[in-house]
């Protein structure tokens, strides 16, 4: 199975904060990584796709990026909602797998 | 606008069967894959399988060893999870997504299914 691996664990931040959160993978997966953020007792909701491409209705303050098989979740100006726990998920490879999750916390 | 409805809660007995559906609306839903995820508490969220709701082709993850059955209902818009030999280890909330393409864009409400004697 690939393996994905995120840092940090848990992350402080105050609103208004940039973060980032990188997701690394155990070989590569091409660009196929998905971010999602999931607020406690929600569903996950979908940010970004295909490692970089914001989904539609996200706001902008949400970004990706992908360096071989290093990727990053960047959040601009964090907003009262955005404190939550986000994964990263691979689409490249069956089973598809997700990464342990950073916990965003004020 | 799209949505996914999951069926309630489930309590089952260890080696009972459950099966859990999940409603799409909003959609052309022969159009898409829906995948089943599952999140036990504090954890985080594991790949079950995926079935699509075109052909009715069917991936399972080989962590459930044959125990998993995936279905869908055309004519009702839904798709089904079946899990069988439950163990404590089942316990978690369950999930159905919708995927367009390598990504999960639309999620059900997630479905607790706790096993306990």
């Amino acid at each position: 199975d690939v393996q994905l691996t995120q840092s940090p664990s848990f992350l402080s931040a105050s609103v208004g904060d940039k973060v980032t959160i990188t997701c690394r993978a155990s070989q590569d997966i091409n660009s196929y990584l998905a971010w999602y953020r999931q607020r406690p007792g929600k569903a996950p909701e979908l940010l970004i796709h295909v490692a970089s491409t914001l989904q539609s209705g996200v706001p902008s303050r949400f970004s990706g990026s992908r360096s071989g098989t290093e990727f990053t979740l960047a959040i601009s100006g964090l907003q009262p909602e955005d404190f939550a726990t986000y994964y990263c998920q691979q689409f490249n490879t069956y089973p598809f797998t997700f990464g342990p999750g950073t916990k965003v916390d004020i | 606008q799209v949505q996914l409805v999951q069926s309630g809660i489930e309590v089952k007995r260890p080696g009972a069967s459950v099966k859990i559906s999940c409603l799409g609306s909003g959609y052309v839903f022969t159009n898409y894959v829906i995948h089943w995820m599952r999140q036990a508490r504090g954890q985080s969220l594991e790949w079950v399988g995926s079935v699509n709701c075109n052909t009715g082709a069917t991936r399972y993850s080989y962590h459930f060893q044959g125990r998993v059955t995936m279905t869908t209902d055309t004519s009702a818009s839904t798709a089904y999870m079946e899990l069988s030999s439950l163990t404590f280890e089942d316990t978690a909330v369950y999930y159905c997504a919708r995927d367009p393409s390598a990504k999960f864009d639309y999620w059900g409400q997630g479905t607790l299914v706790t096993v306990s004697s």
